[in-house]
């Protein structure tokens, strides 16, 4: 069973267009954190939400934390080839518990020049 | 960059060989992870560490063992690789459980 689910998988855009990620689940997290992985690197943190309906920006990018802090989502405005790549998010605290954290699958994003 | 080095960072063994992955920091942070990334399944975590000689296991631990002798060490064993072996390793680093992790770079392991 996955705990984190991510939609959607594939993503193939092109330049200047906006779009969505969602990482959605059944249970509360105290926190989620959003990573971006580009081909051959680890994964690079973006930002973590911990407050139930936060909002943070990081210049074009847009997180938002669920008001029951089950699902969070990712939204670019005017992407760019080099928002290419795969966007993970992570979860913490699952349960309420002090348990690792726990991943999606990940959204695979391809923004065409 | 955070200092985290993984070696090595390609490699190709035999079924039923042991194999060592080390990852080592130089952020003196205290949890220490090894994962393994698939495609269809993501980041999957192994073992983890807290703190000098005390690891746990993760998600997916069979066939695997972990070593921390040292704060900046954290070494993967595969005592007996197998072809499902097969896979992408990153070792994580993070101050805190659950705060940011710092990946290295990913070992690449075929086992052939």
């Amino acid at each position: 069973t996955q705990l984190l689910e991510q939609s959607p998988q594939f993503l193939s855009i092109q330049e200047g267009e906006n779009l969505t990620v969602y990482c959605n689940s059944s249970s509360v997290f105290s926190s989620l954190q959003w990573y971006r992985q580009e081909p051959g690197e680890g994964p690079v943190l973006l930002v973590t939400v911990v407050t139930g309906g936060e909002v943070k920006k990081l210049k074009r990018l847009t997180f938002q934390f669920g008001d029951a802090r089950k699902d969070s989502s990712l939204h670019i405005t005017a992407a760019q080839p080099g928002d290419t790549g795969l966007y993970l998010c992570a979860g913490a605290g699952y349960g309420g518990s002090q348990g690792n954290l726990i991943f999606g699958k990940g959204t695979k994003l391809s923004v065409k020049p | 960059d955070a200092g985290i080095t993984q070696s090595p960072r390609h490699k190709v063994t035999e079924t039923g060989t042991p194999v060592t992955l080390r990852c080592h920091q130089t952020e003196n942070h205290r949890y220490m992870y090894w994962y393994r990334q698939d495609p269809g399944h993501g980041l999957r975590l192994i073992h983890y560490s807290y703190g000098v000689k005390d690891t746990d296991k993760g998600e997916v631990s069979d066939g695997y063992s972990v070593s921390r002798s040292k704060t900046e060490d954290f070494l993967l064993t595969l005592e007996s690789a197998t072809s499902s072996q097969t896979s992408v390793y990153f070792c994580a680093i993070s101050e805190g459980l659950n705060t940011e992790a710092f990946f290295g770079q990913g070992t690449r392991l075929t086992v052939v």
